[in-house]
Formats: structure tokens, C-alpha cells, sequence
């Protein structure tokens, strides 16, 4: 079975700085998917970024990007120039990849950041 | 941009009762899943379905639960004997096709009483 840790239980920032949050995991597979989604308090889960374990390459999106150590079993989630609107619940999730590359959409999340940023 | 929609967003019963949450997932979507949020809690999976059948589900998905596509455009959990520890954050979500992009509702929030 597949355990996602975040250790922060909460974090704050203020606006136009950066914040790191940081995620463990710990799985046997090899194929696999990680996921930051953000849940701000309409509790809505929004989808932040995707990063394919298969990749060294880390990915970015926008003011959002993570630094995934594969080998540590690490990836942290890095928002530049953190806006007001970024104030949220973070979760890092696991998905297992299926043969093919395919993933069954069974999402293994940790028990979530909550980031408030400040003016 | 499309939406998965679930209603209600806030469903109160008395413990003992039948319930039915309701989602619209996206409309090319052939995925669906169930996940619940007990408050203070991690998010949990709960159930996956495609082409009109579970494909996974978590051991938390017992017997009381069960879930259906009514139609082309509903997916539904039913919960039969609502229990007090039931009370959670219901997400619905949805995906294209067996890929790792899962795009969540807003919840329902179920209160057993």
C-alpha cells in the first residue's frame, strides 16, 4: 500500500513571496503519477500539477512547480509570487500507473497543507 | 471551461435512512469515481466505474453502498443505512479515459443525525 506524508501541517507567506510545502511518500512501484490539487474554502479540489514518476524533468505550471526527488521519495510543491487567491488546503496525492502506462484513477492523498498567504 | 456538478451540496438525514447524492460528470467522460472527506481528514477513494460497473473499490465501500449510471449524464452513490460516522465531504469526479487526470466536484456535505 502506498502512504503520502505531508508534514506541514500549516504554512503562511506573504504576498509576492515563495513558499515551498513539502510531501513524502512511500511505495514499491515503480510507474507511478504525483499530484498536488488545492482546496480553498469553497472545498472544491482543483488540480495544481501532474508529475510523472517515468520523467526527471520536474513540472511547472505557471508560478507553480514541484521539485520531485524520485530516489527520496520527495516532492515538494514551490508557488512564486504567491497571491491572496492562493490561500487554500494543498493535498499531495499518489496514483499507481497500470500496465500500459494507465492509471485507474484511485487517487492516495495525504492529509493536506493549509497555506494562508498575507498581504 | 466543462464542470462535474453534484447536488445537493448540503444533504441532513437521520441516521438509519437511505440517501442518494447526485453527480453530472463531465460529458465525454467514460470514468467516474467516489470520494468522501471526513472532517479534519484525509480525502479517501471510495469507488470506480466505467462502462456500467465498479472497477476498484476501497474497503470502506461495503455493502451499504452502491453506486449507478441511471443514464447518460447521472452517477450516483447510494448509501442504504446511513450511519453516524457516514457525516463526510462527498467528491464525485470524472476523467476522460483511463489517464491520471481526475477532475473533482464541488462535494456534497453529508450530515447523519
Amino acid at each position: 500500500a502506498q502512504t503520502v506524508t505531508q508534514s506541514q501541517p500549516e504554512m503562511s507567506v506573504q504576498e509576492a513571496e515563495t513558499v515551498t510545502l513539502s510531501c513524502t511518500y512511500d511505495t514499491s512501484e515503480s510507474n507511478y503519477y504525483l499530484f498536488w490539487y488545492k482546496q480553498p474554502p469553497s472545498r472544491q479540489m482543483i488540480l495544481v500539477i501532474r508529475q510523472e514518476a517515468y520523467k526527471q524533468q520536474n513540472a511547472t505550471e505557471n508560478r507553480f512547480s514541484v521539485n520531485f526527488q524520485k530516489a527520496a521519495k520527495s516532492f515538494s510543491l514551490k508557488i512564486s509570487d504567491s497571491q491572496l487567491g492562493d490561500t487554500a488546503m494543498y493535498f499531495c496525492a499518489f496514483m499507481k500507473a497500470g500496465a500500459g502506462g494507465t492509471s485507474y484513477g484511485k487517487l492516495t492523498f495525504g492529509q493536506g497543507t493549509i497555506l494562508t498567504v498575507h498581504p | 471551461e466543462p464542470e462535474v456538478t453534484q447536488t445537493p451540496s448540503h444533504q441532513v438525514t437521520q441516521m438509519g435512512q437511505e440517501v442518494i447524492l447526485r453527480c453530472v460528470p463531465i460529458s465525454n467522460h467514460l470514468y467516474f469515481y467516489w470520494y468522501r472527506q471526513i472532517l479534519g481528514q484525509k480525502v479517501e477513494f471510495l469507488v470506480s466505474f466505467y462502462n456500467n460497473e465498479i472497477s476498484e473499490k476501497s474497503e470502506i465501500f461495503d455493502d451499504q453502498f452502491s453506486v449507478e449510471r441511471p443514464d447518460g449524464s447521472n452517477f450516483t452513490l447510494k448509501i442504504r443505512s446511513t450511519k453516524l460516522e457516514d457525516s463526510a465531504m462527498y467528491f464525485c469526479a470524472s476523467s476522460r479515459d483511463r489517464v491520471e487526470k481526475l477532475f473533482f466536484g464541488s462535494g456534497t456535505q453529508l450530515s447523519v443525525l
